[in-house]
Order: C-alpha cells, then structure tokens, then sequence
C-alpha cells in the first residue's frame, strides 16, 4: 500500500492527452515538493518533472506538472507511441522522515 | 558524463548480508546528496534511504531501518548501502539516485539483489 495513490493505469490514442493524478495528505504532498518520473520497460526510472512543474533540460514541454493542495497532476499531451511506461510520483513526508512513491501508472498509447 | 554505477548484487540466503556501492563520475561527488531506491518484480518504486553530501545526515524507510545501513566515501566518490538480515522480500533491483529526496538523478542502471534458499 504506497502513501501517494495513482490509478494503476490509463490508456489513451496518439495524439491525445492524458492526466495522471498523484493524492496525498497534508505531510507530504501538501508540505513539500513534487517530482515525476518515467520508466520504460527495463530501464531505471527518468525524471520528468521536480519541484511540482519544473521541467529538467531535454524534456519536452508536452510533459507539464501542477499540485493543488494534497494532489498533483502530470499531463501528457500529444501522446506518441514512446510515451508508453510507468509514471510515478514522489515526494518528501515530513511525518514518516521518508521518501514516498506512488504505486506508479502505467500508461498504454493505442 | 553525470553517471552513477551500482555493484553488489548477487543471490544470497535468507538472514544473509550484502553490500551494495553506487560508484560515482562525471560531477563533484561530495556536493550532491544519495538516495537508494529499490524495485521488487513487477512492483513499483519503493524509496530506502538517503545521505547528505558530508554523510551527517541520514534517513531511513521503516522497512529496512536497522537492517541497511547507508555510508558514503567522498574520497573514493562512492556511497554504499550494507544490508544485513536479509529476507525473501528484500528481492529487488536495487538503484542509487542523486541529489534530493525524491531524487532529481541521474539514477543507475540498478544491481540486482535476489534473497532465496
């Protein structure tokens, strides 16, 4: 049972657009920064978004991230092929003095 | 380039103990935090522990508390994650990450560690 909830998983066609939710509570979430992540079959974990909507270099601005409250969001738009993975959000919990995840989406594009 | 390698992995008894190193290059090791997170098959990310550049600082998940112990070697641009009392679902790929809790990375490739009689 992971401390942040993600849908198990969503699927959407290319060229489409697809949110991903991540919920929370007041001593993570809501106290702290957002990252979100992409793994592709077989490969470590890249970051997409850090500090709830910061978008590192090379990332490309279809991928966006936003927190309201106890939730944050990433949004994926112009779905393409690739993007099929698993997303995961995570975060810092001042409560537990711990890093949390999601149980991490896993997004299909057909 | 910014990478970091991880080692250690192997098959090892249930109650046994392994020690996993994250070897560092590519950027001034001792200005940038470490994270371990480890991955089960099939299952999700689930974060371990965490070191501050000078090592003062050190945080762990409960699952592994008094387990795993997280060490780093400035000098050798190296951070290590010792696991004692190992049992079966401490099976995973193990990954070191950098900088910040959650990480901002780069991540290793992962080491795989598989606890089995």
């Amino acid at each position: 049972q992971s401390v942040l909830t993600q849908p198990p998983s969503l699927s959407a066609a290319p060229g489409q657009k697809v949110t991903i939710s991540c919920s929370g509570s007041s001593s993570n979430i809501g106290s702290n920064y957002v990252s979100w992540y992409q793994q592709l079959p077989g490969t470590a974990p890249k970051l997409l978004i850090y500090e709830n909507n910061k978008r590192p270099s090379g990332i490309p601005d279809r991928f966006s991230g936003s927190k309201s409250g106890t939730s944050a969001t990433l949004g994926i738009t112009g779905l393409q092929t690739g993007d099929e993975a698993d997303y995961y959000c995570g975060t810092w919990d001042g409560s537990l003095s711990a890093g949390v995840f999601g149980g991490g989406t896993k997004l299909t594009v057909l | 380039e910014v990478q970091l390698v991880e080692s250690g992995g192997g098959l090892v008894r249930p109650g046994g103990s392994l020690r996993l190193s994250c070897a560092a290059s590519g950027f001034i090791f001792s200005s940038y935090s470490v994270n371990w997170v480890r991955q089960a098959p099939g299952k999700g990310l689930e974060w371990l522990s965490f070191i501050s550049t000078s090592g003062t600082t050190i945080h762990y998940a409960d699952s592994v508390r008094g387990r795993f112990t997280i060490s780093r070697d400035n000098a050798k641009n190296s951070v290590s994650l010792q696991m004692n009392s190992l049992r079966d679902d401490d099976t995973a790929m193990y990954f070191c990450a950098r900088e910040g809790t959650p990480p901002r990375g780069p991540w290793g490739q992962g080491t795989l560690v598989t606890v089995s009689s």
